[in-house]
């Protein structure tokens, strides 16, 4: 089955302790991304990827870190996380880049940084 | 800069009652649009998109018409039931050189009724 798979679909944890949430899929998709939804904003990207290797900010980068080093994987990394990061984050990948294809979305990981 | 402006929910309808959510668009080039649908609980799902002016996408029984004269993207469907039930998003995605740009409405949440 096609899909993105993200881990934890919850964590609650501390201010400060770094903290990794993984995102897979299994559709060989070039393209993935990253977004947290909050109530009133809805979703902003965080981080996307282009291809392996490749990587740039979203709308709303400042405390995340990503990596791409295979096409299947792209962990969301927090490496001092704070409450304001506190949030419903999304994983979604896309078959190509730069194309009209839409995205494929994991089921979410909701976090709470105390 | 690029922005999507959803109408304001919650939304509340009878079932068979006629759905409209209006989206407009803000964009510095020719954006592809979508609506997405996020059930409880879930992540996010196409609902259905548009690449070019005066596209009809479709789905389910919902229509949106890329309107590029008044930056629109209206989400309609005729007679609504239960299951449609869930929070709506509106989104372009632009893409410039090497770059990509995703933005998301800020969500309307419907609720119908039996």
């Amino acid at each position: 089955e096609a899909q993105v798979t993200q881990n934890p679909r919850y964590l609650i944890t501390v201010t400060g302790k770094k903290l990794t949430v993984t995102c897979s899929q299994n559709m060989n998709h070039e393209y993935m991304s990253w977004y947290r939804q909050d109530p009133g904003l809805g979703l902003r990207q965080i981080y996307y990827s282009m291809n392996v290797e490749v990587t740039d900010k979203g709308d709303v980068p400042e405390g995340y870190k990503v990596s791409r080093k295979e096409k299947r994987n792209f962990p969301l990394i927090l490496e001092s996380p704070s409450p304001n990061q506190t949030s419903l984050y999304f994983c979604a990948s896309r078959r190509e880049s730069r194309t009209h294809q839409p995205q494929h979305f994991g089921d979410g990981t909701r976090l709470s940084i105390l | 800069g690029d922005s999507v402006t959803q109408m304001e929910g919650p939304v509340t309808l009878s079932e068979e009652a006629f759905l409209t959510i209006n989206c407009t668009y803000t964009a510095t080039g020719y954006p592809s649009l979508f609506w997405y649908v996020q059930y409880p609980g879930e992540g996010l799902q196409l609902l259905l998109k548009a690449t070019k002016a005066d596209d009809k996408g479709s789905n389910k029984g919902f229509e949106a018409t890329y309107r590029k004269e008044t930056t629109s993207f209206h989400l309609e469907k005729g007679s609504v039931q239960v299951s449609d039930s869930a929070v709506y998003f509106c989104a372009l995605r632009i893409t410039q050189g090497g770059s990509e740009k995703l933005v998301f409405g800020k969500g309307t949440k419907l609720t119908v009724n039996p």
